[in-house]
């Protein structure tokens, strides 16, 4: 079975620090990788995702990610994290084993950023 | 506004007693799951559905039952077989991407 490792569960930074949050995903035929995020009190949304092409991505918030196949990774960054960025951040990738697609998480991190 | 809509937000119920959590879309999408969301674990899959009248067991299925009778609806069933229900539950949708419910969180006492 296909797994996403996130190697960070707890990150805290100040405002304006640069974020880095680590993925590893398992190797399944073609890749599809997505970011989510969870801010308090709040449902899960799409940050970004990765099908094909240009390795880097842009999403939303001004965070980025950047696949790299060798090193089976897709990790999140963000320039300079804001409080309004404390959230919980979850790392994805579909496992389209058996003729379904489904989702495979990671556990998390949590990020907090102080003022 | 096209969604997911997941009710009740909060459930307590008794030890030994089934509960069935509602999901509903109106997003027009085919495929559909439950996960389970406990701190440090990220979300677990419990079951998920392709098309109308099937639907397939996730990784976490035992003690939760489900069905797929119709495209809009994926309810998904807490039986008092599930040796630990305490958590929130989450429904989503899938087109390209995942989109998801706000959840409910279950208190069994």
């Amino acid at each position: 079975a296909q797994s996403v490792s996130q190697h960070n569960h707890h990150v805290i930074l100040s405002e304006a620090a640069s974020l880095e949050l680590g993925c590893n995903y398992s190797y399944g035929g073609t890749v599809n990788l997505f970011w989510y995020v969870q801010y308090p009190g709040q449902h899960l949304q799409l940050l970004l995702k990765y099908f094909s092409g240009d390795p880097l991505v842009k999403g939303i918030k001004g965070f980025e990610a950047e696949f790299i196949k060798s090193k089976f990774s897709f990790n999140l960054r963000k320039p300079s994290v804001q409080w309004s960025d404390t959230a919980e951040y979850f790392c994805a990738q579909v496992d389209g084993s058996g003729g379904y697609n489904k989702l495979i998480f990671g556990a998390g991190t949590r990020l907090a950023v102080h003022p | 506004d096209g969604g997911i809509t997941q009710s009740p937000k909060y459930l307590f119920r008794k030890e030994g007693q089934n509960v069935t959590l509602s999901c509903e879309q109106n997003l027009n999408h085919d495929a559909m799951y439950w996960y389970r969301q406990d701190p440090g674990q990220g979300l677990r899959l419990i079951y998920y559905s392709q098309i109308v009248n099937d639907f397939q067991k996730g990784d976490i299925a035992e003690g939760y039952s489900v069905s797929r009778e119709k495209k809009e609806s994926f309810p998904l069933t807490v039986t008092s077989a599930q040796k630990n229900p305490t958590a929130f539950y989450l429904c989503a949708s899938w087109a390209g991407g995942a989109f998801f419910g706000q959840g409910t969180r279950l208190t069994v006492v």
